[in-house]
């Protein structure tokens, strides 16, 4: 079954620090995997997308990672900021009929 | 550029009334359009999927007589809520596609709230 699971459910880091919030997959064929940004109340933002043969993505002070093999990825936050609280979700494409599939999110606080 | 608008941004309506959502692209010409739910604190769970001019496609579990979907235009997509009820109070998100293998982009979401 086609499943995408986010770890940590949620996290509370302080402003300024980094953190790393994780995704494991089981979509198969693969095609691309997509990190979103949520604020509470709004639609998601799309922040990065990485096909099969890429394996980091930057966007700002959001890196995403992908290791294909392993069918892992990570969005990693640098200095965080209070705006950067919201839910972060990873989403994986299906090969072929490009169906996503969804993760449950993590859900990130900043405190000051 | 790709920007995707929804209206309204937040509607209470009476149990048994129903409740119509627009989705529009404003820049760009959606070929496909995605409607999404979300409950607090889950993920978004896909609907239905719509192609101008043709009919929605439900996924499982979704009743196509109660949430119809109306994809008129290639920047207008119409999703309407008939006889709605309590529980299907929540959050609904569209998003659009030039094609089905791009990239989605998503509306800000509809605040749906049944009394």
């Amino acid at each position: 079954k086609n499943q995408v699971e986010q770890s940590p459910q949620s996290l509370i880091i302080l402003e300024g620090k980094n953190c790393t919030l994780q995704c494991n997959y089981t979509v198969s064929p693969f095609s691309n995997l997509r990190w979103y940004k949520q604020d509470t109340g709004r639609g998601p933002v799309s922040l990065t997308i990485m096909t099969f043969s890429e394996n980091t993505k930057s966007n700002g002070r959001y890196t995403a990672t992908l290791d294909a093999d392993t069918k892992q990825s990570s969005l990693h936050i640098t200095a965080s900021q209070l705006s950067d609280s919201a839910s972060y979700i990873c989403v994986v494409s299906e090969g072929g009929n490009y169906q996503l599939i969804w993760g449950a999110g993590t859900k990130l606080i900043i405190k000051p | 550029g790709a920007v995707v608008s929804q209206h309204p941004s937040r509607v209470i309506c009476k149990s048994g009334t129903s409740v119509k959502i627009e989705c529009r692209s404003l820049d760009f010409q959606a070929t496909t359009m995605f409607w999404y739910r979300q409950f607090p604190k889950q993920s978004l769970m896909l609907m239905a999927t719509s192609n101008e001019g043709s009919k929605a496609t439900y996924e499982q579990g979704v009743e196509k007589d109660k949430f119809l979907i109306n994809h008129a235009s290639l920047t207008l997509s119409t999703l309407t809520v008939t006889s709605a009820h309590p529980e299907d109070s929540s959050f609904y998100i569209c998003s659009a596609t030039r094609t089905s293998a791009e990239t989605q982009y998503f509306g800000p979401g509809t605040r749906l709230l049944v009394l």
